[in-house]
Parts: C-alpha cells; structure tokens; sequence
C-alpha cells in the first residue's frame, strides 16, 4: 500500500483552466502539507493542515486553495491556471512534527 | 530563502569512494534536521535525522554531523554506489513544525 498517494501523476493543461490535484495518506498522520518544487529542484511549502485546520498559508496566490475533507485527505484546487504553476507538486504527511513523508508528486504543466 | 543559483551544486564521485554532502542552514532555533534522498520522478525520501541536542548520528552507511556554532549540517556516505545517484535536501524544521528544504545537492556516481 502506498503511504502517501498523489493523483494524477502528470496533469497538462491550458492556461486559464482550473484543476485539482488529490492526495491520501493511509499513515494516520495528524498533518499533511503541499509542497512546490521548480525546475531548479528548489522545494517551498505551500500550505499545510492539521486535523482538517489550515495552520501554514505561505504567501501563496489565492488562485491556490486547499481543502481538507478528513485528517487522511489534502486535496489542491487551481483555479485560473498561469504558465508559472508549472512545477511538480508534492503531497507530505507527519505525525508530532517528527520527519516528512512524500507522494511522489504530480508534474503540472500549463501550456 | 529561495534558491539563487542557475544550477544546482553537483558532486561527482567514483563508486565505492566516500560522499561527503554539505548544507548551510539559516535558523539558528532549528531544533531538528532532515536529509532527504530524491531520485528521478520520485518524491524526497528520508533517509537520517539528527537533533539540535546531538552533534553526530550514524545509520546505515550514512553520517550526519551537525554543526551549530556555523550553522552546518553534513552527510557523508560511506562506499557510495551507483544507486546511491540522486539529489539530496537538507531540511530544517522551524517552530510549529514548518520544514525548511535547502537547496539541495545532485551527487553523480561513476562506476
């Protein structure tokens, strides 16, 4: 079973389209987290959520919205999708603030 | 902070030599600190943790060496292999559990 699980793994898309990317995680982890990697491998948290409660918004445009239906769910709406969201996109989960566990991401490319 | 080079930092290393991987991190109220190992089209996967309380934890041919008067972290890998042929991110967790990635290094292994 795959702890943390990302769908879809490739997503190609016009611009100005709106699309969502989901993520599970079967690890019972109280947190989850999205995570933004550019085409210089640099990786910059987005957002992060604790028991279904928003607790980390970095200064992410609010084209960009999160929603967590339960603790095992972090799903990531776009709307109004820019050539720069291309990036792969990272799911994470942890538990008490220990190490983070990744999906293996959803490449975005907005063309 | 953002990565500000064009390229990301490479080393080169001839199988079954030793690795050694370095990272500067800039918070000096880290408490604890990640290595992570990312493959092509994979996730960051965990490979050795260390706490702020510690100056040196070993696993698996894989050490970490924390130095907080300079605010430096290391990995070394002993008789690096060419699986071993990945980038790796130093990670530095914040207050309230934030997870900070460096910018990570590509370590190339020649057979």
């Amino acid at each position: 079973d795959t702890a943390v699980s990302q769908t879809p793994k490739y997503l190609v898309t016009q611009m100005g389209n709106d699309k969502s990317i989901k993520c599970e995680q079967n690890l019972g982890h109280d947190t989850m987290y999205w995570y933004k990697q550019d085409s210089k491998k640099f990786l910059k948290i987005m957002f992060s959520y604790n028991n279904k409660e928003l607790i980390i918004n970095e200064t992410v445009p609010n084209r960009f919205s999160p929603k967590s239906p339960d603790k095992a769910h972090l799903n990531l709406h776009i709307n109004s999708l820019e050539l720069g969201d291309s990036a792969v996109y990272f799911c994470a989960s942890s538990q008490g603030g220990g190490g983070y566990t990744f999906g293996s991401g959803t490449r975005l490319t907005v063309v | 902070g953002e990565s500000v080079g064009l390229h990301l930092p490479t080393l080169s290393v001839q199988e079954g030599d030793n690795s050694i991987i370095n990272c500067a991190y800039s918070n000096s109220a880290s408490d604890y600190f990640i290595w992570y190992k990312q493959e092509s089209g994979k996730g960051p996967q965990f490979i050795i943790d260390i706490r702020s309380n510690m100056d040196k934890r070993q696993g698996q041919r894989v050490t970490v060496l924390l130095n907080k008067t300079v605010k430096h972290l290391s990995l070394q890998i002993a008789a690096t292999q060419p699986g071993d042929s990945a980038v790796y991110f130093c990670a530095e967790r914040l207050g309230g559990g934030k997870l900070i990635f460096g910018q990570g290094t590509e370590l190339s292994v020649k057979p």
